[in-house]
């Protein structure tokens, strides 16, 4: 099946900073969308972006299908925003979807 | 509001018990999905369902049970077969499109432990 790789595993920035999450991806996909999982594991919709560039406040995701690649950007990190982000890819075979999801990226934001 | 409602937070289990876990959603969406997490793992699917009474197995469906009899629920049953159900579970929906593939919307998850 599909693999989805994020990078880096763990990541520590204090409060400001700015970063770069990764994920890669093994096969052309339908679809990928970025959650953030909070402390008490809610897990939220970032962006769903299957090709280009999108912005949202302090974040913005870009994928680059051809290249089997999607970064999401986090500007002017909160404490708010630590947590784990993970990437999950669509694809579609005949009738079904299925969504595969990479491992996460754990992110504490230091004050 | 629109969301979707799982139910209970927190699970115990005793071996050899079957626990059932509830799934409601009042967003429309047809497709519903049941995911497992493990600690410091992705998201593995279970089970998913694009219609009313009917379903298909995902990745990892031994040892669990669902059933999908209103459009609105899709409840999950942990079997006594199910020999490490310790985990977080996610329900999800989306709707169903033609075209382009639709986000999937999660719960807040239930917890379930073993006693």
């Amino acid at each position: 099946g599909i693999q989805v790789e994020q990078s880096p595993p763990d990541l520590i920035l204090q409060e400001g900073a700015n970063s770069t999450l990764r994920c890669n991806f093994s096969d052309s996909v339908n679809n990928l969308q970025w959650f953030h999982q909070n402390p008490w594991g809610q897990l939220i919709n970032l962006f769903y972006i299957p090709s280009g560039t999108k912005q949202n406040g302090r974040l913005s995701a870009t994928t680059v299908a051809t290249e089997r690649y999607s970064l999401l950007y986090i500007s002017s990190s909160q404490t708010t925003d630590s947590g784990v982000y993970f990437c999950a890819v669509l694809m579609r075979t005949g009738a079904n979807s299925k969504l595969t999801f990479g491992k996460g990226i754990t992110l504490s934001v230091r004050p | 509001d629109g969301g979707i409602t799982q139910s209970p937070k927190y699970l115990f289990r005793k071996e050899g018990q079957n626990v059932t876990l509830s799934c409601e959603q009042n967003l429309n969406h047809d497709a519903m999905y049941w995911y497992r997490q493990d600690p410091g793992q992705g998201l593995r699917l279970i089970y998913y369902s694009q219609i009313v009474n009917d379903f298909q197995k995902g990745d990892i469906a031994e040892g669990y049970s669902v059933s999908r009899e209103k459009k609105e629920s899709f409840p999950l049953t942990v079997t006594s077969a199910q020999k490490n159900p310790t985990a977080f579970y996610l329900c999800a929906s989306s709707i169903v499109a033609g075209g382009p593939e639709q986000p999937q919307h999660f719960g807040d998850g239930t917890r379930l432990s073993i006693l």
